[in-house]
């Protein structure tokens, strides 16, 4: 089975620090994506990566940025946090970067910006 | 941009009734329809991906059927138990792409016991 694991389930942080959310998947999969969830707006994407080093904006770019050093790792981060980036967050993987294929998501990270 | 709307927000049913899930879009040129499920708190689990030459995906009472010339698709739950009780999304490739993908923002679904 895929799994994809994330660095915390519930984070608090305040106005103004760096945030640090990680993602892990173990299965060798090229596309790692980051999602914001907030009810009302659904699902929406932050960054996506098709390989290492590489990555595309999403709907919503603006305030984070992004890292991905190994395949298996992909970094959302915040470089100076704001109350309204308070959310859930949700890493996804899929297999290849050419090819139609299901998401695969880790359990979700429930960050409050105080 | 792909817009995908999902229509009821929450539906509530008896235990043993055969349901239907609703999910639009805008863009009919899409490469695929995933169905996903989602409970409360919790990450997305994919359910049914349906390719653009396919026009349904079965597994056990679940079955989605996808109309690209309509820009609809449907979940069928046959036979709801309580534990079917959640909020079930379809997600649908961004315009021009297709590992980037727009979200509905799901049914919600309590079967009652």
């Amino acid at each position: 089975d895929v799994k994809v694991t994330q660095s915390s389930r519930y984070l608090v942080k305040r106005t103004g620090e760096k945030v640090f959310l990680e993602c892990v998947q173990d299965m060798d999969h090229e596309n790692m994506f980051w999602y914001r969830q907030d009810p009302g707006l659904g699902l929406r994407l932050i960054y996506f990566s098709y390989d290492v080093k590489m990555k595309e904006k999403g709907d919503i770019p603006e305030g984070y940025s992004v890292s991905r050093e190994k395949k298996e790792r992909f970094s959302l981060i915040l470089e100076s946090a704001s109350t309204n980036q308070t959310s859930m967050y949700l890493c996804a993987s899929s297999l290849l970067a050419s090819s139609t294929d299901t998401q695969y998501f880790g359990p979700g990270t429930r960050l409050t910006v105080l | 941009k792909q817009e995908v709307t999902q229509i009821p927000a929450a539906l509530s049913v008896p235990e043993g009734e055969n349901l239907v899930l609703n999910c639009s879009f805008t863009d009919s040129a899409i490469y695929n329809l995933q169905w996903f499920r989602q409970d409360p708190g919790k990450g997305l689990t994919s359910l049914l991906l349906i390719q653009s030459s396919q026009r349904e995906q079965t597994s056990g009472r679940l079955n989605a059927s996808l109309d690209k010339s309509s820009g609809r698709s449907t979940l069928y739950i046959a036979a709801s138990q309580p534990g079917d009780s959640a909020t079930y999304l379809c997600a649908a490739p961004f315009s021009g792409g297709y590992q980037k993908v727009t979200f509905g923002t799901g049914t919600k679904l309590q079967v009652i016991p």
